[in-house]
């Protein structure tokens, strides 16, 4: 079955720092991978995916993850945050080939302060 | 743009009673998912449709949960006879099956069961 581990439930940075939020994986085979934002009172927003090729993945707002298969991890990066950026991630595996049912992570909450 | 739509946005119900929520996708995408998230925690499966058909339940829809998706537009999930523990945000997707790995959320509807 697969899962995914978020070790962080919650990270603080200051506004202009870098960030790395970590997401490890347990799947089979080559997996599907997600992150998403949550805002609260929103809905998830997906930020960027990976399913093949580069392993090093752009999405939007600036941010950026590395899937790394020795190491089971698929951890997002950005290299300057902002104050809005502050909402809970979501790391999230889908099943190779459909990819219909995706496991989630329990999140990391981040937070900004200026 | 117009996005998934979830209504109610909130509801809150006595323990016992049943209750219906509206999931309506995205107009071109077949695909359609109902996902639950706890407090602290990612969202978990539950279950979708492709078209009016459903192909897949989770263990963690119970006999009193059902979804429809009738005419393979906008589906329903009923949660007969309420529990405490049903309390949760039920969050509905939607993609297109030849991008079955880009769902689309909606912002939710937050049940309350006292």
């Amino acid at each position: 079955a697969q899962s995914v581990t978020q070790p962080d439930i919650h990270i603080t940075v200051s506004e202009g720092a870098s960030l790395e939020l970590r997401c490890n994986y347990s799947y089979g085979a080559t997996p599907y991978l997600f992150w998403y934002v949550q805002s609260p009172g929103q809905g998830l927003q997906l930020l960027l995916k990976y399913f093949s090729g580069d392993t090093l993945v752009q999405g939007i707002k600036g941010f950026e993850a590395e899937f790394k298969r020795s190491q089971s991890s698929f951890n997002l990066r950005k290299p300057s945050v902002h104050w809005s950026d502050a909402a809970e991630y979501f790391c999230a595996v889908g099943a190779y080939g459909t990819a219909s049912k995706l496991t989630f992570g329990t999140g990391t909450r981040l937070q900004v302060t200026l | 743009d117009t996005g998934v739509s979830q209504d109610p946005r909130h509801k809150i119900t006595k323990r016992g009673q049943n209750v219906t929520f509206r999931c309506d996708p995205i107009s071109e995408h077949n695909r359609l998912y109902w996902y639950r998230q706890t407090l602290g925690q990612g969202p978990e499966f539950l279950t979708y449709f492709q078209n009016e058909a459903q192909l897949e339940k989770s263990r963690l829809l119970s006999d009193r949960f059902s979804a429809e998706r009738p005419k393979g537009s906008f589906s329903t999930l009923e949660i007969q006879r309420t529990e405490q523990g049903d309390s949760a945000m039920y969050l509905c997707a939607s993609s297109l099956s030849i991008r079955v790995e880009t769902q689309y959320f909606g912002p939710g509807t937050r049940l309350l069961v006292l």
